[in-house]
Formats: C-alpha cells, sequence, structure tokens
C-alpha cells in the first residue's frame, strides 16, 4: 500500500541554522500538508500546497518558514533561522482531493539545541 | 477561531467493553470531520472521515456519529482490544487547514 514518507526521521541542529525536512507524498496526490506536534501538545496544523503554490497558512507559519515542490515528488518545509521553540515532530501530510482523507507520514523529529 | 476539544483525556478499560470518545468543536461550518490513531512516537492514521453533510461512518468495529449543528462528534468502540491502545485524535477540516483536539488516550487492559 503506498504511504507517505519522510526524512530525516530525527534531526538534530543549533539554534540559527536552516533546517529542510523533506517528504514525499503518495504519488497520485495533489493536496499537501505540513503539521507539527509539540511534545505533550496538539497537532497544529501549518500550511497547505496546492497546484504549486500554499492554499491556506496558519499564524504559526511565518516568514522563517517556507514549503517547496522541487521536483514533482518531493515537498519540503524549510526553517530559515531555527529557534529553540521550534523542536518539534513534523508531519507531512497528502490527500487526492480537497478534504479527503489525509494519509500522514512517520514525522520528522527535530530537536534545536 | 476554531477550538477542538476532546474528552475523555485519558481512558483505561477493561478488554471487551465498549467505550465512546467525545469530540466537540466551535465553529460548526466545518467541511468534514476526521478520527485519527496516534501510536507513541509514530505518525496518525485515519480511522474514519465523515463529511458535513453525513450523520455517521462506520469502519469494523468503530463507528463515528456527527452532529454539526451541536458541535459534536463521537467515536464508538465496540469490543475493545489491548491492541486498540492508542491516543485517538479529532480533527475538524475547513477552508485547507485542519485543527486537532488534544486527544483521548486509551488503555485497554488484557
Amino acid at each position: 500500500e503506498p504511504e507517505v514518507t519522510q526524512t530525516p526521521s530525527h534531526q538534530v541542529t543549533q539554534m540559527g541554522q536552516e533546517v529542510i525536512l523533506r517528504c514525499v507524498p503518495i504519488s497520485n496526490h495533489l493536496y499537501f500538508y505540513w503539521y507539527r506536534q509539540i511534545l505533550g501538545q496538539k497537532v497544529e496544523f501549518l500550511v497547505s500546497f496546492y497546484n504549486n503554490e500554499i492554499s491556506e497558512k496558519s499564524e504559526i507559519f511565518d516568514d522563517q518558514f517556507s514549503v517547496e515542490r522541487p521536483d514533482g515528488s518531493n515537498f519540503t518545509l524549510k526553517i530559515r533561522s531555527t529557534k529553540l521553540e521550534d523542536s518539534a515532530m513534523y508531519f507531512c501530510a497528502s490527500t487526492t482531493e480537497r478534504g479527503g482523507t489525509q494519509y500522514f507520514g512517520p514525522g520528522t523529529r527535530l530537536t534545536v539545541l | 477561531k476554531q477550538e477542538v476539544t476532546q474528552i475523555p483525556a485519558a481512558l483505561s478499560v477493561p478488554e471487551g467493553e465498549n467505550l465512546v470518545l467525545n469530540c466537540s468543536f466551535t465553529d460548526s461550518a466545518i467541511y468534514n470531520l476526521q478520527w485519527f490513531r496516534q501510536d507513541p512516537g509514530k505518525g496518525l492514521t485515519s480511522l474514519l472521515l465523515i463529511q458535513s453533510s453525513q450523520r455517521e461512518q462506520t469502519s469494523g468495529r468503530l463507528n463515528a456519529s456527527l452532529d454539526k449543528s451541536s458541535g459534536r462528534s463521537t467515536l464508538y468502540i465496540a469490543a475493545s482490544q489491548p491492541g486498540d491502545s492508542a491516543t485517538y485524535l479529532c480533527a475538524v477540516y475547513n477552508n485547507n487547514d485542519m485543527r486537532f483536539g488534544a486527544g483521548t488516550r486509551l488503555t485497554v487492559k488484557p
């Protein structure tokens, strides 16, 4: 069964460094999402992406964040200058249609020191 | 701003018991509602999706209901098993974003 994959599974970085989290959505899916979950807290929506542009973004998704689908298969989340509070689990999800069942990847645990 | 609340925060039941998890949301203008399962340290697995026009969905031992006007959904699990132990998340979708509840941590004891 097709699945969403994410790399790396765990990323450790120093405060102020740039990180890129990578996701490979299910191949025929058209809508892509990033979420984060700070340890012990709710899953929070970051951004949705369709037709090579951002559809919606939350208040969390500020100028430090960007997303890209560089080659038709990968979907990336970049954090330009990481802060301690960016430490969280980051999940990618994809779906075939707007409002369809979202399929989540296993997540990338980001630790900012 | 949409707020999603789940009650109870944790639940422990003996194997074989039927149980109900509750979810409430503040803005009834939703496109759909989805229930997920999350195992410790893992991603989310979709269990059921209910469109805003639907009242319920069933999959195996799971049944989810939706009362959009009152801002409530329930997830009914029949004949619970130890393998059902996980955190169950409710999420409402509208306008291309999805808002999650904090989850109910379920433990089913053998």
